[in-house]
Parts: structure tokens; C-alpha cells; sequence
């Protein structure tokens, strides 16, 4: 059991360039997030899916897309990178059953540098 | 912007001395949780609390929930270097089911050996 996979673990990027994070989850979870980390800020949530084929807008969306368009899977675009997006970006995911109050678990992060 | 303020944001401890984050919200949660982040690592929940007043203890960590469940405390006695890391308390507002938490800022702990 892999649990949250996130891919790649580190990636510099020019600014404008573009690309995708993916998470990966083998734990059946409906409900994914994407946040971002930065120093001082604690963790930021930037959308969020509450099953296959719904996404939606969450504290810090600008500037990044997503899709859900597998169940186990949930991807962070990035159009157009810029600087303000260096990040370090997490992935979570939780079950829907029982109660509403079941733990995140997170992947490993992305390391992101725009430059 | 952030709505659930954690205090301190950095805490330096002599190992064997006792440790305490503080969260604060602005507005009533339904319940919080807390997670530890180890450095280079990613957060991993500790526990839940759910009940106004609530106290829960894990071996030297005890969690509490306010009365009116707009705060929350951890508590690590006796500190060990393997305390080390960020702590995060997370608060859900409402009856909302798809799970959103804030996070605080996070306490990051250092412990001197």
C-alpha cells in the first residue's frame, strides 16, 4: 500500500513555462486536496475534489488548475509559472466514510522552484 | 487570510523541558486536529478533537479543545529530541462535509540534546 504518491518530488522551472503534479492515491479515498507550504504560512489549500469529476476553488486558487479526471488521481496545473509559486506543494486525501472528521493523509510533497 | 492563528511560531527547548503550541480561531470549529511535520518530511496526524472541553493524551503529548471550541492546546512533557518538527493544528468550520481544514501556521519545535 503506496498510500499518496506524489510525482516528481523536485522540479525547477523557468518562469512561464508550464506543467502538471500529480497524486496518486491507492486507498480509495473520494476526497483529495492540493496545498501549497511556505515558510510561515503553514499549509494553504489551493483546490480540492470531492470525487471523480468535481474539482473546486479552495483558499489560494489563482494561477493553478486541476482535474480529477480518474478517482485515484488528481493533478496540479501550472499554466504559466511564476516566481510567487516556489513551493513546496502537498498532496492529501481522505475517505468519505464515516464520520466528516477522518484524517488527511499526505504524500510526500513537490519541491517547485520558479525561476 | 488566516483565520486560525498558532503561537509560538518557533519554540528552542532543552531536552527533558516541557513544550506548549498554542491555536487560536477566530470563529467556532467543529472540531480540530493536529499533525506533526518532521523536517524534510510531510505532516502526519496526531489526533482529533472533536467536544467542547475535551482532553486527549498521547504517552507525554495532551491535546485540549476549548469550551468554546475557538482553541486548542498541545502540551509535550519532558521533551525528547525526537519531538522535533512543526506542529499543526487544523480546524473544520460548520457541518461542511468535504473536509476542508485551515491549518495554522504550525509551531516549529527545536530540542537540544
Amino acid at each position: 500500500n503506496a498510500g499518496v504518491t506524489q510525482t516528481p518530488k523536485f522540479r525547477v522551472l523557468k518562469t512561464g513555462q508550464s506543467m502538471t503534479l500529480l497524486c496518486a492515491q491507492d486507498m480509495n479515498h473520494e476526497y483529495m486536496y492540493w496545498y501549497r507550504q511556505d515558510p510561515g504560512m503553514g499549509l494553504r489549500l489551493i483546490h480540492y475534489s470531492v470525487g471523480e469529476g468535481t474539482t473546486a476553488k479552495g483558499e489560494v486558487p489563482d494561477g493553478y488548475n486541476v482535474s480529477r479526471l480518474k478517482k485515484q488521481n488528481f493533478l496540479l496545473g501550472l499554466e504559466s509559472a511564476a516566481p510567487s509559486q516556489t513551493s513546496v506543494y502537498f498532496c492529501a486525501s481522505r475517505p468519505l466514510r464515516g464520520a466528516v472528521n477522518q484524517p488527511q493523509h499526505f504524500g510526500d510533497g513537490t519541491r517547485l522552484s520558479i525561476l | 487570510g488566516q483565520q486560525v492563528m498558532q503561537i509560538p511560531q518557533y519554540q528552542h527547548v532543552q531536552e527533558g523541558e516541557d513544550f506548549t503550541t498554542y491555536c487560536n480561531s477566530s470563529t467556532t470549529l467543529s472540531n480540530i486536529q493536529w499533525y506533526k511535520q518532521r523536517p524534510g518530511g510531510h505532516p502526519v496526524f496526531l489526533i482529533q478533537l472533536v467536544k467542547s472541553g475535551e482532553v486527549k493524551k498521547q504517552k507525554r503529548l495532551t491535546f485540549q479543545f476549548g469550551e468554546a471550541k475557538k482553541n486548542s492546546s498541545l502540551h509535550i512533557t519532558a521533551t525528547q529530541t525526537t519531538d522535533v518538527g512543526t506542529y499543526f493544528c487544523a480546524g473544520r468550520r460548520g457541518s461542511s462535509n468535504t473536509g476542508k481544514l485551515i491549518f495554522g501556521q504550525g509551531t516549529t519545535l527545536q530540542v537540544k540534546p
